[in-house]
């Protein structure tokens, strides 16, 4: 079993709706928790971080992780033909090493 | 304004063929990492320096090495690639390995195995 479970997707929505997405984890250690985005041919940039249940906003974009369950979602709002990417979760123990999930691909249609 | 650089973007290098990738940091980063991401998963840790102290995971490869003269530089030597080597493979860096500690990524540098 993989520490970290991602649907790959693809995910394809309109302008404007909502994109959810999630991801599952076995590894009751895990403490920090992070979206990356990338687009591509390019590197995964940070785009949310967060290290405590509840939810977490910022802009269009919100994180919400629940640690009883052992799941991680990212919700974005108004979605735009620019929010295109592939989205990876990632989190931490106690150390440096972050595990990746393998990536949710979304396309928003215009 | 870039500030981790990867070079080449692409590779492309034959069966067997040494390669080595470069990655360049203008943040002046404690740690550097090389990934491996292949199509649709994970990206895979193979290994990381702080400062010039390697660590290297315990299932990277002994076909994997890695090189970091100074600072800002740090480069992937690939000693006898095969066609499952064909990868991306990531740059990052951070500034140190608490868990505020963001890891920045490159563009990647893609390699073909023929």
């Amino acid at each position: 079993q993989k520490e970290v479970e991602q649907d790959p997707g693809p995910l394809s929505v309109p302008e404007g709706a909502i994109v959810s997405l999630n991801c599952t984890y076995s590894n009751s250690a895990f403490q920090y928790f992070m979206w990356y985005r990338q687009y591509s041919r390019k590197g995964p940039e940070l785009l949310m971080y967060t290290y405590s249940s509840g939810n977490k906003e910022d802009g269009r974009f919100t994180a919400q992780v629940d640690k009883s369950s052992k799941y991680i979602s990212l919700f974005i709002r108004d979605s735009q033909p620019s929010d295109s990417a592939t989205y990876l979760c990632a989190m931490y123990s106690n150390d440096y090493k972050l595990s990746f999930g393998a990536g949710t691909t979304v396309t928003v249609r215009a | 304004d870039a500030m981790v650089i990867q070079n080449p973007r692409y590779q492309v290098t034959q069966f067997g063929k040494p390669v080595t990738l470069s990655c360049s940091q203008t943040l002046n980063h404690n740690v550097m990492y090389w990934y491996q991401q292949k199509s649709s998963q994970a990206p895979k840790l193979l290994f990381h320096y702080y400062d010039k102290d390697f660590n290297n995971e315990a299932d990277t490869p002994d076909n994997f090495q890695s090189r970091r003269p100074n600072t800002s530089f740090c480069f992937l030597d690939i000693r006898s690639p095969g066609l499952g080597d064909a990868a991306m493979y990531l740059c990052a860096t951070s500034r140190g390995q608490g868990t505020l500690d963001t890891q920045y990524f490159g563009p990647g540098t893609r390699l073909t195995v023929l």
